[in-house]
């Protein structure tokens, strides 16, 4: 069980929008702390998406952008292609005994 | 260009120990915090350990305290996981990621290595 949590599988069809829900608590995203996202393709290292709850990396589209409020974060995801098809990942602090560093389940997304 | 390479992973014995290596280049190693974080088969990603950019702070998840050491030497640029007393639970690919932020709470991960495959297994 994760302390953040994410639905297990969203879909879309090319070219539509997607959103992947986080949902946290008081004692991470509702206490004020930052979200990240990740990208976990197969057998490649996982890549920064998203960082400080709705901050680009350099390189990564804008096509991917991240909010946050109450103890919620989300992961959008616009013009959707086939090769976003992948796990994607929220991160967190989090200061009871589960943390510090605590991520969500994660979500397939799947491109149809 | 940022790389980690990690190295060690393996098949291994319950109860049993394994060391795994990470290896930076391409930034300046001594400046980082480094993380591991695995991903056990068909589950999310945890954070497994941490050490500060001296290597004199390390943080541990409660699931591995007391078994598992982390450890660095910014001369050579390398990290490592010292894993004893190895449980099935254990098993899953182990990453080293790059920590930006010294501050905890706003920590993240910004590069990442391919992962090594722990397996723990009779």
């Amino acid at each position: 069980q994760s302390v953040l949590t994410q639905p297990p599988s969203v879909s879309g069809a090319p070219g539509q929008r997607v959103t992947i829900s986080c949902t946290g608590s008081s004692s991470n995203i509702g206490a004020g702390y930052d979200v990240h996202w990740y990208q976990l393709l197969p057998g490649t290292a996982p890549k920064l998406l998203i960082y400080g709850n709705n901050n680009r990396p350099s390189g990564v589209p804008d096509r991917f952008s991240g909010s946050k409020s109450a103890t919620s974060a989300s992961l959008a995801i616009t013009g959707l292609q086939a090769e976003d098809e992948a796990d994607y990942y929220c991160q967190s602090y989090d200061s009871s005994l589960s943390g510090p560093w605590v991520f969500g389940g994660g979500t397939k997304l799947t491109v149809l | 260009e940022v790389q980690l390479v990690e190295s060690g992973g393996g098949l291994v014995q319950p109860g049993g120990s394994l060391r795994l290596s990470c290896a930076a280049s391409g930034f300046t190693f001594s400046k980082y915090a480094i993380h591991w974080v695995r991903q056990a088969p068909g589950k999310g990603l945890e954070y497994v350990s941490a050490i500060n950019s001296k290597g004199d702070s390390t943080y541990y998840a409660n699931s591995v305290k007391g078994r598992f050491t982390i450890s660095r030497d910014n001369s050579k640029n390398t990290l490592w996981l010292q894993m004893d007393s190895l449980r099935v639970e254990d098993m899953a690919v182990y990453y080293c990621a790059r920590a930006r932020s010294v501050v905890l709470t706003a920590r993240y991960f910004d590069s990442w290595g391919q992962g090594t495959l722990v397996t723990v297994s009779s």
